[in-house]
């Protein structure tokens, strides 16, 4: 089968870089994907890795090691409107190329 | 970005019940959509994957005579709670892949928070 492992919570202040991890087990990986969820809200795409390295999208970046099966989201500059879930989804060949979720990382910005 | 309209976005119905939800890509053919269910703090947990013109693939532990779907144009899918009871009661999530993108994004809905009595 396949998992995703992320923290469950992560608290920072405004103003501050904060990193969200993704462990994941899979075969046949496609890529990685990250989304912003807000309380009541729906998901919202946020980046995409298919290749190792790191992809800039203003503030937020993600990075990918497929030999190590990591990644993780960056979020610079910090904002109370970043106060949010954040979920790493992995697509792989083990779940048909559906996208399988993690539980989330719940980030609170404080002021 | 691409646009997915769900409705109705709340619903309140009488155990016993059938309640349907719409899916649609407002701005692009999405050939396929996927059927989230999500209860709160938790994650997204994928119940059902709607193909255009053919039958719904459902995960496991999903009863396909509970939930159906139908995905009848490259722009809308539903999903019907049939003979909803109280633990039916959840938030339920449509998305669409569009087939245009290599990224595979999913576009999702606003999401439909359903009570049942």
């Amino acid at each position: 089968g396949q998992s995703l492992e992320q923290p469950s919570e992560v608290t920072a202040v405004e103003g501050a870089i904060v990193q969200i991890n993704c462990t994941y087990q899979t075969s046949g990986f496609y890529g990685l994907s990250w989304y912003q969820q807000h309380d009541g809200g729906a998901p919202t795409f946020l980046s995409y890795n298919a290749l190792d390295g790191l992809e800039e999208t203003g503030r937020f970046s993600s990075f990918l090691s497929r030999s190590d099966s990591y990644g993780y989201l960056l979020l610079q500059e910090l904002q109370m409107k970043d106060s949010a879930s954040y979920f790493c989804a992995v697509r792989s060949e083990t779940n048909a190329g559906k996208s399988t979720f993690g539980d989330g990382t719940t980030l609170t910005v404080k002021p | 970005g691409a646009v997915v309209s769900q409705h109705p976005s709340w619903v309140i119905c009488k155990s016993g019940t059938s309640v349907k939800i719409e899916c649609r890509s407002l701005d692009f053919q999405a050939t396929t959509m996927f059927w989230y269910r999500q209860f709160p703090k938790q994650s997204l947990m994928l119940m059902a994957t709607s193909n255009e013109g053919s039958k719904a693939t459902y995960e496991q532990g999903v009863e396909k005579d509970k939930f159906l779907i139908n995905h009848a144009s490259l722009t809308l899918s539903t999903l019907t709670v049939t003979s909803a009871h109280p633990e039916d009661s959840s938030f339920y999530i449509c998305s669409a892949e569009s087939r245009d993108t290599f990224k595979n994004i999913q576009y999702f809905g606003a999401g439909t928070r359903l009570s049942v009595l």
